[in-house]
């Protein structure tokens, strides 16, 4: 069964700060994977999608990028900014494309 | 984009009444819709996977009894809550699957179900 973890839980920057968020995965038989941002109380925005033979993806000041050899993922943003404080969500899509989300890390970006 | 929208946004219940929550495809068919359930600071986790026409597929632990889903048609799926009780009380979100291209899947906004 995927198991799905997220490090840190919690991250707390100033703004104008580069920062890394990491995902990793148990089985690396997995369709996609996927980053999502999740506003409190809200539902989900894709950021990103990073197909199985990808190696990366990139949208504006998000990168995301994927080893499954490793079984791991990571979100890279740059200059942070309040608004990007949310819900960080990876999810690995298997082949039945079932999701299975990592726990989130909440991202807190100082003024 | 793909659009997916869930109703209602919102629902408040009493202990023992049964909640239905549509999710619906706006512009596209999806012949597989999934479940998601999502407790407070709590990451999301797959009820079921529906498939237009024929039964859903629970993941375990899930009371396909408690938790009813029909797809009846390629843009609607319905999540029945029978005899909800406070410990059902969570954030239901949908998906539906467009097999594309590209085969993704979009998300509805989600359903806040409050038990009292």
């Amino acid at each position: 069964k995927q198991e799905v973890t997220q490090i840190p839980a919690a991250l707390s920057v100033p703004e104008g700060e580069n920062l890394v968020l990491n995902c990793s995965f148990t089985d690396s038989a997995i369709y996609n994977l996927q980053w999502f941002r999740q506003d409190p109380g809200k539902g989900l925005t894709s950021l990103l999608l990073i197909q199985s033979s990808q190696r990366e993806q990139t949208s504006g000041r998000l990168n995301a990028s994927l080893d499954k050899s490793s079984g791991r993922s990571t979100l890279y943003i740059a200059a942070s900014q309040p608004g990007d404080s949310a819900t960080y969500l990876c999810a690995a899509t298997g082949s039945a494309r079932q999701l299975t989300f990592g726990s989130g890390t909440q991202l807190t970006v100082l003024p | 984009g793909a659009v997916v929208s869930q109703h209602p946004s919102r629902v408040i219940c009493k202990s023992g009444t049964s909640v239905k929550i549509e999710c619906r495809s706006l512009d596209f068919q999806a012949t597989t819709m999934f479940w998601y359930r999502q407790f407070p600071k709590q990451s999301l986790m797959l009820m079921a996977t529906s498939n237009e026409g024929s039964k859903a597929t629970y993941e375990q632990g899930v009371e396909k009894d408690k938790f009813l889903i029909n797809h009846a048609s390629l843009t609607l799926s319905t999540l029945t809550v029978t005899s909800a009780h406070p410990e059902d009380s969570s954030f239901y979100i949908c998906s539906a699957r467009n097999r594309g291209p590209p085969d993704t899947q979009y998300f509805g906004p989600g359903t806040r179900l409050t038990v009292l």
